[in-house]
């Protein structure tokens, strides 16, 4: 089993263009998260889909978009990048949302010029 | 414990000894915690867990203990070795169950040979 994939593992990205990180997991899992992490900061939830279905916004949701495509892919879209939102993004899963670990990818190293 | 500004507070120890990283958490609804342990380029990998329902659980070579009178929790490695040299997080179920997980800023261990 792969465990969490995401796709691209870096992008550099001019100010205003979008993109859509993708993250697709092989588990079963019901749960789905994208985090950011920065120096410093930890990891802050950007949004959440806690079952197929249902998207839900994290700590840090402004300037973000997400779509739980179906049980196994849940993407992030950056419609319009601002430097801001240099970062690198994980996305996660697990079985059941506030009781079970989160299994990681492996991040998609993001730069905004 | 809990970063300050951009740096990570730093746990150094000799190959060999045993190390202990600690966390407070913030919320006494709280009923489920993570450590998950970070190398340079990757996502964060789990550890161990534990319910509020216990004080302490045991895995191999790592021990978490869970104070909840004074909300502390740590993570004991027993005879470190320089592979468990990385950025030790903790989380919780900030919020209690369907809780999302809120992580700490991290500590990171440095193993000396």
């Amino acid at each position: 089993n792969a465990g969490v994939t995401q796709t691209p593992k870096f992008q550099v990205l001019k100010t205003g263009q979008s993109m859509t990180l993708q993250c697709a997991q092989d588990m079963n899992h019901n749960s789905m998260y994208w985090y950011r992490q920065d120096p410093g900061m930890g990891l802050r939830l950007i949004y959440y889909s806690a079952s197929e279905g249902t998207t839900d916004k994290g700590e840090v949701p402004n300037g973000y978009n997400v779509s739980r495509l179906n049980k196994r892919e849940f993407s992030l879209r950056l419609e319009s990048a601002a430097p801001s939102q240099t970062s690198v993004y994980f996305c996660a899963s697990s079985e059941l949302q506030g009781k079970s670990p989160l299994h990681f990818g492996n991040g998609t190293r993001l730069t905004v010029t | 414990g809990e970063s300050v500004g951009l740096h990570l507070p730093t746990l150094s120890v000799q190959e060999g000894d045993n190390s202990i990283i600690n966390c407070a958490y913030s919320n006494s609804a709280s009923d489920y915690f993570i450590w998950y342990k970070q190398e340079s380029g990757k996502g964060p990998q789990f550890i161990i867990d534990i319910r509020s329902n216990m004080d302490k659980r045991q895995g191999q070579r790592v021990t978490v203990l869970l104070n909840k009178t004074v909300k502390h929790l740590s993570l004991q490695i027993a005879a470190t070795q320089p592979g468990d040299s990385a950025v030790y997080f903790c989380a919780e179920n900030k919020g209690g169950s369907q809780g999302n997980l809120i992580f700490g800023k991290g500590t990171k261990l440095s193993v000396k040979p």
